[in-house]
């Protein structure tokens, strides 16, 4: 099974709302990965955090890897209607060819 | 460039029939993969590839098989098909093995009747 997991799986904010998902893994990994997909479309690649304890901002999304490299998150600072979709964490499992998704936050603004 | 190129979008079978899902890709990418997303249960992969020649399995193999002749393509063959497998198919390519983005298809809308 799925060795990423992440939550919530639902998300519901009023626009301007601050949103934080969660993901945790049950081993280290040597990464993680952040994909946006928005309703309708395909995952498109966020970032990438390597480092223990990284933190990288961009723009409103700040993305942070934890000191034990098995649990990241992603903040998003006052929300807004483009931030709409499902956020998705993934790493690559001990082989390092698989990359292991999250089963993802749906996040939901609304105006 | 295109990108990742996935066809046909949109696909309805009957149980039992069979079908492939093509992926092509123009950048030169070595490794591939193939995922298929359903409500809940985000995306799960059904088998790689690391180069031409070279496959391996997934979380989700059961019901599907893959060939890597060209380092362009990476089809997805269902042979015989079952509802179970009514889902969206992503076809995924990166640069690196274990680094660097994905870049996805914009995916196969399969339903099976």
């Amino acid at each position: 099974g799925q060795q990423v997991m992440q939550i919530p799986q639902y998300q519901h904010v009023q626009e301007g709302e601050d949103f934080t998902t969660y993901c945790n893994s049950s081993t280290t990994l040597s990464n993680i990965q952040w994909y946006k997909q928005r309703p309708g479309g395909h995952p498109v690649f966020l970032i990438q955090l390597v480092k223990s304890g990284e933190v990288k901002k961009q723009k409103r999304l700040t993305f942070q890897f934890g000191e034990a490299k098995k649990n990241s998150s992603l903040h998003i600072t006052a929300t807004q209607t483009t931030d709409v979709g499902t956020y998705f964490c993934a790493g690559f499992l001990n082989s390092g060819y698989a990359l292991n998704f999250g089963k993802g936050t749906s996040l939901l603004v609304t105006p | 460039n295109a990108g990742v190129t996935q066809t046909p979008k949109f696909q309805v079978l009957k149980t039992g029939q069979s079908m492939t899902l093509q992926c092509a890709q123009d950048m030169n990418h070595e490794y591939m993969s193939w995922y298929r997303q359903d409500p809940g249960m985000g995306l799960r992969l059904i088998h790689y590839s690391v180069g031409a020649g070279i496959t391996d399995q997934g979380e989700v193999p059961n019901g599907y098989n893959v060939s890597r002749s060209t380092t362009e393509d990476f089809p997805l063959r269902l042979l015989s098909a079952a509802p179970s497998q009514t889902s969206v198919y992503f076809c995924a390519s990166t640069r690196g093995s274990n680094t660097g983005e994905l870049f996805f298809g914009e995916g196969s809308r399969l339903t099976v009747l």
